[in-house]
């Protein structure tokens, strides 16, 4: 069975603050994708990035960087000088990959951590 | 727009009683899934369909029955509701075929049900 554990609930930086929110995944699958999701207030889903098994780049866009590590099985999401609007619950989520056709399948999702940013 | 479409936004039910939460794509995605959120929980899966004419129970499905309708509509039937099924539910669909680009997964705007 699948597994994602993000072990911090809540987290509470000052604005311009760096903050890596953590992320560690269990599969038996060697191919899957892995997900960060961002739930503002309004509370509707926002995806963030996918990240395939097999593409261990780390990935930066704009004040967001991610850091997959196979060997570790982690995949954490680092906010660079952070600001009020991405106060939010952030969700990582593992989906399956079906062998042939490289479909999504369900996915498995975090707890979520709580990221509060104080101007 | 193209996306998930969720009915009702907001629902208020007694207990016992039944319901039902539609859900609807139109970017011809063949799985579907429904996921309810509660604090402190994350998402949790209830029921999922991979293709039309197909459903399987996820890691929440007591309480619960879907119908998978067509391609585009998979609803959520609560037969005799109870207050532990208060919570937030979000319907979601995802491309089959392997792409770079789509990250393959579209999410409804949620359904916040309260049960009495």
């Amino acid at each position: 069975a699948q597994k994602v554990t993000q072990a911090q609930t809540e987290i509470s930086v000052v604005e311009k603050e760096d903050v890596t929110l953590d992320c560690v995944y269990e599969t038996r699958d060697t191919t899957y994708y892995l997900f960060w999701y961002k739930q503002p207030p309004s509370g509707e889903l926002v995806f963030l990035i996918r990240r395939n098994s097999f593409d261990e780049q780390n990935e930066i866009s704009g004040r967001y960087s991610w850091n997959f590590q196979k060997s570790t099985s982690s995949f954490n999401f680092t906010i660079t000088a952070s600001q009020v609007v991405d106060s939010a619950v952030y969700f990582c989520a593992l989906s399956e990959v079906h062998p042939y056709t490289g479909a999504n399948s369900k996915l498995t999702f975090g707890k979520g951590i709580t990221l509060s940013v104080r101007p | 727009n193209a996306g998930v479409t969720q009915t009702p936004k907001f629902q208020v039910l007694k207990t016992g009683q039944s319901m039902t939460l539609q859900c609807a794509q139109d970017m011809n995605h063949n799985s579907m899934y429904w996921y309810r959120q509660d604090p402190g929980m994350g998402l949790r899966l209830i029921y999922y369909s991979a293709s039309e004419g197909t459903t399987d129970k996820g890691e929440v499905p007591n309480g619960y029955n879907v119908s998978r309708l067509n391609k585009r509509e998979f609803s959520l039937r609560l037969e005799s509701a109870a207050p532990s099924q208060t919570s937030v539910y979000f319907c979601a669909s995802s491309e089959i075929r392997y792409s770079l680009t789509n990250y393959g997964y579209t999410f409804g705007s949620g359904t916040r049900l309260t049960v009495v």
